[in-house]
């Protein structure tokens, strides 16, 4: 089946630093991907679409100069969260569509990154 | 906007017995998918079954299966013979089928917390 991996899979850092997750898909080439973000005992938020070589789409109230999304390639797509503060502490996943003819109907889901902001 | 409903925040039920999950949603939209994930306190979303809207047969997955009632707008999900390893929050999630192909980020409910008694 299809992977997607995440790294790093958990990052501490100090407030007003820069922290990267990468996202990658395995063995298929994913031409969207998709992050979200989940607190503690809460659901999945979609963060944003990733369209690789074109721009990022951000939900409504994700600020976009906050979380950076580059998608360079088929298959790795990163967030930067800029100038970190703890209350981006949280648990972000990303997830990627396998890109077939046959069907883009399934998301496969990273096993996503716990970022503590101290 | 679409919004996916889980009224039941926890669920418990014996080793060996049936277990249904309740999740209603609300769309304006004629074509889309429904999920069901399974999240382990690993944290990995783990797929567990979708169902085209277009199609009238409720999927079925092994021990899982579920109840589309397309008019109601309700995507229960029942787990049979429920076993130790069935434990975890389950998330029901909405899906819009773009035109032209494409793919759109999930909504997620808020969940379901599977206890399994032994």
């Amino acid at each position: 089946g299809a992977v997607v991996s995440q790294h790093p899979s958990r990052v501490i850092c100090k407030s007003g630093t820069s922290v990267k997750i990468e996202c990658r898909s395995l063995d298929f080439q994913a031409t969207t991907m998709f992050w979200y973000r989940q607190f503690p005992k809460q659901s999945l938020m979609l963060m944003a679409t990733s369209n690789e070589g074109s721009k990022a789409t951000y939900e409504q109230g994700v600020e976009k100069d906050k979380f950076l999304i580059n998608h360079a390639s088929l298959t790795l797509s990163t967030l930067t969260v800029t100038s970190a503060h703890p209350e981006d502490s949280s648990f972000y996943i990303c997830s990627a569509d396998e890109w077939t003819s046959a069907t883009t109907d399934t998301q496969y889901f990273g096993p996503g990154t716990r970022l503590t902001v101290l | 906007a679409q919004t996916v409903t889980q009224s039941q925040p926890e669920m418990s039920v014996q080793e060996a017995e049936t277990v249904t999950l309740s999740c209603t949603y609300d769309t304006s939209e004629s074509d889309y998918y429904l999920f069901w994930y399974k999240q382990p306190p690993s944290r990995q979303m783990i797929l567990v079954i979708r169902q085209e809207a277009y199609k009238q047969q409720n999927a079925t997955e092994n021990r899982f299966s579920v109840n589309f009632q397309k008019a109601a707008k309700s995507f229960s999900l029942k787990i049979s013979d429920s076993q130790l390893g069935d434990a975890a929050m389950y998330f029901c999630a909405y899906r819009s089928a773009l035109v032209g192909g494409g793919a759109d980020g999930l909504t997620f409910g808020k969940g379901t917390h599977l206890i399994i008694q032994p």
